[in-house]
Formats: structure tokens, C-alpha cells, sequence
């Protein structure tokens, strides 16, 4: 069964000070991970999508790298607006790698 | 903006009661996805439709059903609701490829 672990569960961070965010993973031929941001009430937004070890991408503030069992969301010199529950999913073998198995995510406050 | 929109936003019924939540994907879109997101379960898919037909399930109940119309608008009917089927519903859509997947802004489900 494929599992999607996320931590820390939560992460408070001061204005301006870096750190990451670990999705680990155990997918049988991992078809692409993918992250979400979500804010309080609202619907998940796409991040990015990782297909192979190595890869990284970027996004103003954040970078998403890729390793064969784990992947990083690292954020450099975080904004309050960059308060939000971070997600990782991968296509889930049960549905066919049709639907997202989404990790618990890690809940993120910037403090000013 | 995701381009996936849902209504209603909120929803309060009453337990025993039938729902219908409504889904338009994103122009061009012909996925669509179904997932419930409550406080205890993180995000759950419940069930895909592609271009009319099912596709994939997920831990849908028996309850709660779905169909996907020739204009590729979608619709969850949930029935005889229970205090537990409180949550937030998200619609997603996905291109062609079935990769990516845009969320709504969802719709908050109360059941009193």
C-alpha cells in the first residue's frame, strides 16, 4: 500500500529564517510527486510536480527537491505570507495512479 | 484562481438529509475528482469521473454517489447524512493526461 508521511506535523518559523519541510514516501514506481499549499478553508493549490530523483524545482521562496524515498519543500527567508498547510501527494496504486494519496500535511506559521 | 469552481460554498442540513454539491472543471478538463477533507482523515478521495464515465473509486460510501454530465459538469449527491459526514468537499480537475490536478475552493459541509 502506499504511504505518504509528512513532518513536522507542525513548523513555526520566524520571519527571514529557513528550513524544510520532508515528505517520505513508499510508492512502487512513483509516478510523479506532487505539492499542494493549502490556507485555512480553502482548496489545495499546485505547487509542483517531481518526477525523478534528482529534479528540483523552484518557486519564488520555495524549492522542491526529490530523492528516491523522500522529498524536501525547502523555504528560504519565509514571509508571513507563506503561512499555510504544505501537502505532498502521489498518484495511488489503489485507484490505478489515478487519484492522489495525499500525506497529513505540515501546518506552517511565519511569525513577523 | 484554479478555474474549478463549486457551489454552494457552505452547506447546513440536517441529519437524514440529501445534498447535491456541483462541480465545473476547468475548460478543456475532462477529469473530474471528488475528495473529503475532515479534521480527523486528512484529504480522502471519494471517487473520478472522465468525460462521463467512472473511472476510479475511492472510500466512497455506499450514501454518497456521483455523476459527471455531457457538459463534463459534475455532481456529488450525498443522502441520509450523518453528524460524521461534516466536512469539506473538494472538487479537482486534470487535463488529458491525468497528471496535475487544479482543486475548487470547496464546499463546507455542516450536518446538524
Amino acid at each position: 500500500e502506499d504511504q505518504v508521511t509528512q513532518s513536522p506535523e507542525a513548523l513555526r518559523l520566524q520571519e527571514g529564517e529557513s528550513s524544510s519541510l520532508n515528505c517520505s514516501y513508499t510508492v512502487s514506481g512513483l509516478r510523479g510527486l506532487f505539492w499542494y499549499r493549502q490556507d485555512p478553508g480553502k482548496g489545495p493549490e499546485f505547487l509542483f510536480t517531481l518526477y525523478s530523483a534528482g529534479e528540483e524545482k523552484e518557486k519564488e521562496r520555495l524549492k522542491a527537491t526529490l530523492t528516491k524515498k523522500e522529498s524536501f519543500l525547502h523555504i528560504t527567508a519565509p514571509k508571513p505570507e507563506d503561512s499555510a498547510t504544505y501537502l505532498c501527494a502521489v498518484p495511488g496504486k489503489d485507484t490505478g495512479r489515478r487519484a492522489l494519496t495525499f500525506g497529513s500535511g505540515t501546518r506552517l506559521q511565519v511569525q513577523p | 484562481d484554479s478555474g474549478v469552481t463549486q457551489t454552494p460554498k457552505h452547506l447546513i442540513t440536517a441529519t437524514g438529509q440529501r445534498v447535491t454539491l456541483r462541480c465545473s472543471p476547468r475548460s478543456g478538463d475532462l477529469s473530474v475528482y471528488w475528495y473529503q477533507q475532515s479534521l480527523d482523515q486528512g484529504l480522502q478521495f471519494l471517487i473520478q469521473y472522465y468525460n462521463g464515465e467512472e473511472r476510479a473509486k475511492g472510500n466512497i460510501l455506499e450514501r454518497f454517489s456521483a455523476q459527471q454530465f455531457p457538459d463534463l459538469h459534475s455532481e456529488l449527491n450525498l443522502s441520509s447524512l450523518e453528524l460524521g459526514d461534516s466536512a469539506l468537499y473538494f472538487c479537482a480537475s486534470s487535463g488529458p493526461s491525468a497528471e496535475t490536478q487544479y482543486f475548487g475552493p470547496g464546499t463546507r459541509l455542516l450536518v446538524l
